[in-house]
């Protein structure tokens, strides 16, 4: 079955360490996005992608980077971890622009110390 | 501003009892649409329904139904004879067509329900 999958689940890093999340979808999606979950804030966009080698920033991208090298895959990057992006993380992927929910993996959980 | 308020933080009920979650949006476009999420404790996020800017008419599945009110810009969720199967936190979201439909999520109301 198709489906979207981010690893690792869990992940614990220091401050100032580059990180890297990973996002895999399996449903051909062209769009996808990346977001935080924090209490109170429900989620917030952080970048998202509509195709190869497209990029985008959201709401709150300072910190954070992504590239899209291929159609399944959306790596998210934190260049030097901060103890403010303690946080969930969610990928997300929709098949196009004229489609509209979203659908998102599993989430990360990552702890900067 | 925040485009979608979801003003009730936790709302407990007992089991069986009916329960509203309440969502009010703004926009300025014509053509945008609306969405409910589920989150159970387990964590991932499950789509419930879309709803466009086009269409008021109030949706029913199972227990569940939805309110659409352009007059009022509210997307309210109700429940009927809650289960605590429902307990989980419920996001509310709006995407608009002209910031590429973008979407633009609630904070979410956190739902117990009590055996």
């Amino acid at each position: 079955d198709a489906e979207i999958t981010q690893s690792p689940r869990h992940k614990i890093t220091e401050t100032g360490r580059q990180v890297t999340l990973a996002c895999h979808q399996t449903w051909n999606h062209n769009n996808m996005f990346w977001y935080r979950q924090d209490l109170g804030h429900g989620l917030r966009l952080i970048h998202y992608s509509y195709g190869v080698h497209d990029t985008n920033k959201g709401e709150v991208s300072d910190g954070y980077s992504v590239s899209r090298s291929n159609t399944e895959d959306l790596p998210l990057t934190l260049e030097s971890a901060a103890s403010s992006q303690t946080s969930v993380y969610f990928c997300a992927s929709r098949p196009g622009l004229n489609s509209y929910e979203q659908y998102f993996g599993p989430g990360t959980r990552l702890t900067v110390t | 501003a925040q485009k979608v308020t979801q003003a009730q933080t936790e709302i407990s009920v007992v089991e069986k009892e009916d329960v509203t979650l309440d969502c009010v949006y703004e926009t300025r476009d014509t053509t945008y649409y609306l969405f409910w999420y589920k989150q159970p404790p387990s964590g991932e996020l499950v789509f419930l329904i879309r709803r466009n800017s086009f269409d008021e008419q109030n949706e029913i599945s199972g227990r569940y139904s939805w309110n659409f009110q352009k007059s009022t810009s509210s997307f309210n969720f109700t429940i009927t004879a809650s289960q605590v199967v429902d307990s989980a936190v419920y996001f509310c979201a709006l995407s608009e067509v002209n910031t590429g439909n973008q979407f633009y999520f609630g904070t979410g109301t956190s739902l117990t329900v009590i055996p």
